[in-house]
């Protein structure tokens, strides 16, 4: 499986955004890009996904760099709800590919 | 819409012994996936199940057995348990092997 490097921990104010980073420099053609976030007792929910091109939804923004060995999970406006581990996921589309292998994630804090 | 389900929300068991845990997927959803969360961990994939078989397993002992029934619903079983098997158990239901998972609170083991 292919690995995603991700810091330990980030802080943020709460309003302000937030830009999550994984790095996967061993990303093959076929993965895709999966962030989920686990709150606190809670098991983990989708965020959002994406193959190349940058990604929005209701919930945050993803951006995917040009070589793809890199993306940036954005939080536009951080609040005390989003505090949460947020894990950086590779997945293809087919075969073995279908489990989510998660890392230790970033523990995202928001203070007031 | 009711999500994904788990029973018992808490567990304790001593070692040698052996636990049902069980799932109910979310409306829908015919894949049901199982993982491991050990304490400051991310989950770790245990096996997954579509239309009653299991298709795909991690690295986990053949203590860990699973089952799906007709009505997509599944359970976890372990044998022997031993005092590292203690951890919360999430399930996760998905449309398909690939779709996006949706999570359960998951179920929280503790053997003494």
């Amino acid at each position: 499986d292919a690995k995603t490097t991700q810091p330990n921990s980030m802080e943020s104010n709460e309003e302000e955004p937030v830009h999550l980073p994984c790095n996967h420099s061993t990303i093959s053609g076929t993965d895709y890009i999966h962030w989920y976030r686990q709150l606190p007792s809670q098991g983990p929910e989708y965020v959002i996904h994406g193959l190349t091109s940058n990604v929005n939804n209701r919930m945050a923004s993803l951006a995917i760099a040009e070589d793809r060995k890199s993306s940036t999970l954005i939080l536009h406006r951080a609040t005390l709800r989003d505090a949460a581990v947020y894990y950086c996921i590779l997945r293809g589309n087919t075969g073995t590919a279908s489990k989510l292998t998660f890392g230790t994630g970033t523990r995202l804090q928001v203070t007031l | 819409d009711a999500g994904v389900t788990q029973s018992p929300t808490h567990l304790i068991k001593t070692r040698g012994q052996q636990v049902t845990l069980r799932c109910s997927p979310k409306s829908g959803h015919d894949t049901v996936s199982w993982y491991q969360q050990a304490l400051g961990q991310g989950p770790q994939f245990i096996f997954q199940y579509y239309e009653e078989e299991e298709r795909q397993r991690g690295n986990f002992p053949d203590r860990f057995s699973g089952h799906q029934f007709p009505n997509y619903s599944s359970e976890l079983n372990v044998n022997a348990l031993l005092l590292g098997d203690s951890a919360l158990y999430l399930c996760a239901s998905s449309t398909g092997l690939y779709n996006e998972q949706f999570f359960g609170p998951g179920t929280r083991l503790t053997v003494l």
